[in-house]
Formats: structure tokens, C-alpha cells, sequence
């Protein structure tokens, strides 16, 4: 079974400044997604950000970038000119390629960022 | 476009009770599934489906039933509440196998009593 792990519960950043979240997770699969889910206060789970373990090259959108480092398994998310709107719970996903495993995310505890002004 | 709606919003149950949690998506995806998210322990896989007349269990099935009729609604049926299911319930729903992602509903929050 894969496991994520978000060894920070809780940061906190200045407005305009970059922050760096940690995500690690194992698995014994080759082959696999990942994800970043941002929560904010009103409940909704909006995608951030996607990655597929077979693509070297890290994702962007926007703000949002990714350091996958494969062999390390870690998939840390790094936000740049952070916002206010920024703040939320941030959870770290991972998705087993194989159709037969029903394409379930395994989601990390979560990071609570919260961006200061 | 409405993408992955649920009802309710918000719903107290008492111990023993029985209901069910309402899913439905228009975006004729094939994959859906339920979460519930509790403090600190992130969202688990409670059941899935990953087409119609297709259900399977995920993490924490216990206590709770699924079906799905039509490529569009995937209730949640809570047998005898209990107060452990005390939580917040999320369904979403994925085109292809989610590997794209998976659309979230704006969740059901649920207290036992």
C-alpha cells in the first residue's frame, strides 16, 4: 500500500515572498501520479497541480511549481509571490497508474499555509 | 456546468439513524468516488466506482453501502450512524482513470449524535 507523508502541519509565509511545502511518499510502483490539492476555508478541494512520475521534468501553473525528485520519492510544491488567497490547507495526492487499482488518491495529512500580509 | 454536486451541505444525524448522501456529476465522468476527511488524517477512500454497476471498496468501507445506477449519481448510504462517522464527505468524480485529476463536490458535513 502507498503512503504520503506531510511533515509540516503548519507554516506561514509574508505576502509577496516563496515558500516551499514537503511531501514524501512511497510506493513500490513505477508508474503513478501526483497531485497537489489546495483547501481553503470554504471546504473546496480545487486541483493545484499535477505530476506523472514518468515526465522528468517538473510541473508548472503559474505561481505553482514542482520539485520531483523521483528516486528520493518526494514531491515537494513551491509557491512563489505568494497571495492572501493563498491560504488554505494543502494536500499532497498520490494515484497508482493501474487500472486495475481503481484509480484512488492516497492524500498526505495536509500543510495548513497560512499567508500573512 | 454544474460539476460534482452534493447534497446536503450540512446534516445531523442521532445514533442509529439511516440516510443517504447525494452525489451526482454532468460531466459523463466514469470514475467517481467518496472520501470522508477527518482532523490531521488527511481524506480516505471510503468506496469508488469506476463505471456504472461498478462499485468496489476503498480504505474504510464499514458502515457505509454504495450503488450506482447511471454514469451520473453515486449516492452514499449510511446504514445505522454511529458517532465515529462523525466527518466531512466528499464525492468526486474523474474522466478516464484520474489521471487528469479528480473533480471534488463542496462536500457534506455530517454529526453524529
Amino acid at each position: 500500500a502507498q503512503t504520503v507523508t506531510q511533515s509540516q502541519p503548519e507554516m506561514s509565509v509574508q505576502e509577496a515572498e516563496t515558500v516551499t511545502l514537503s511531501c514524501t511518499y512511497d510506493t513500490s510502483e513505477s508508474n503513478y501520479y501526483l497531485f497537489w490539492y489546495k483547501q481553503p476555508p470554504s471546504r473546496q478541494m480545487i486541483l493545484v497541480i499535477r505530476q506523472e512520475a514518468y515526465k522528468q521534468q517538473n510541473a508548472t501553473e503559474n505561481r505553482f511549481s514542482v520539485n520531483f525528485q523521483k528516486a528520493a520519492k518526494s514531491f515537494s510544491l513551491k509557491i512563489s509571490d505568494s497571495q492572501l488567497g493563498d491560504t488554505a490547507m494543502y494536500f499532497c495526492a498520490f494515484m497508482n497508474r493501474q487500472e486495475t487499482s481503481g484509480s484512488r488518491l492516497t492524500f498526505g495529512e495536509g500543510t495548513q499555509l497560512t499567508v500573512n500580509p | 456546468n454544474a460539476g460534482v454536486t452534493q447534497t446536503p451541505k450540512f446534516q445531523v444525524l442521532k445514533t442509529g439513524q439511516s440516510m443517504t448522501l447525494q452525489c451526482a456529476q454532468d460531466m459523463n465522468h466514469e470514475y467517481m468516488s467518496w472520501y470522508r476527511q477527518d482532523p490531521g488524517m488527511g481524506l480516505r477512500l471510503i468506496h469508488y466506482s469506476v463505471g456504472a454497476g461498478i462499485t468496489d471498496q476503498g480504505e474504510v468501507p464499514n458502515g457505509y453501502n454504495v450503488s450506482r445506477s447511471t454514469t451520473e449519481d453515486f449516492p452514499l448510504r449510511l446504514l445505522s450512524a454511529a458517532p465515529s462517522q462523525t466527518s466531512v464527505y466528499f464525492c468526486a468524480s474523474s474522466r478516464g482513470t484520474g489521471g487528469y485529476g479528480y473533480t471534488f463536490g463542496s462536500g457534506t458535513r455530517l454529526t453524529v449524535v
